[in-house]
């Protein structure tokens, strides 16, 4: 079966960094999505990685290592605002998007 | 610029009800797609379209049909509502190759009683 996993919750400091990690194993690979969702609200875009290493964008990058099935999320200079889900997806063989469940980011002042 | 439009923002339906959410686009996207997001469980595919005129199931269809007359608008229908139906509908749209991101639309509660 497909399966991604990543931690259910996570709490973090203001202005600190944090990692979340993405585990995969689906039947094909056509690239790893993350997105952001605030609570009530729908997910938004933020990095796709299809070849291996670190893609940076501002204060987020993500790592992909394909031969691992593994991915993780990188925030640095961590802000209130940045308080969301975030979901890991990957596209299989089909071109369809496998979602995880999402890791629920709390940051405390 | 709307992106991507759905109505209603939230419903509650009797069991054995019928109704369609609908899901607008105006970014001009080949595919939509239409989702649905419960507590713990991650976002599961329940339809989608990769161009006008054509469908496709997803991981899970049952009691649910979808039409693509054009490429705008992907109206979801349950033609008889079930209790289990009870979540949040997301519909998105992309231009349809692997690496594009897709746009998600500002969902739906439903609520089967």
């Amino acid at each position: 079966g497909q399966n991604i996993d990543q931690p259910t919750e996570m709490t973090a400091t203001e202005g600190a960094i944090v990692q979340i990690n993405c585990t995969y194993q689906t039947s094909g690979f056509n690239g790893l999505f993350w997105y952001q969702q605030h609570a009530g609200e729908a997910p938004t875009f933020l990095s796709y990685n299809v070849l291996d290493g670190l893609e940076e964008k501002g204060r987020f990058s993500s790592f992909l290592s394909r031969s691992k099935g593994y991915s993780y999320l990188l925030l640095k200079e961590l802000q209130m605002k940045d308080s969301a889900s975030y979901l890991c997806a990957v596209t299989d063989s089909n071109y369809q998007l496998i979602w995880g469940a999402g890791t629920k980011l709390i940051i405390k002042p | 610029t709307a992106g991507i439009t759905q109505a209603p923002t939230s419903q509650i339906l009797a069991a054995g009800r019928s109704m369609t959410l609908r899901c607008t686009q105006d970014m001009r996207h080949n595919a939509m797609y239409w989702y649905r997001q419960d507590l713990g469980l991650g976002l599961r595919l329940i339809h989608y379209s990769n161009t006008a005129g054509t469908t496709g199931k997803g991981e899970v269809p049952d009691g649910y049909s979808v039409s693509r007359a054009n490429t705008d608008d992907f109206p979801l229908t349950l033609a008889s509502a079930v209790p289990s139906q009870t979540s949040v509908y997301f519909c998105a749209s992309s231009d349809g190759a692997a690496g594009d991101e897709q746009f998600f639309g500002p969902g739906t509660r439903l609520t089967v009683l």
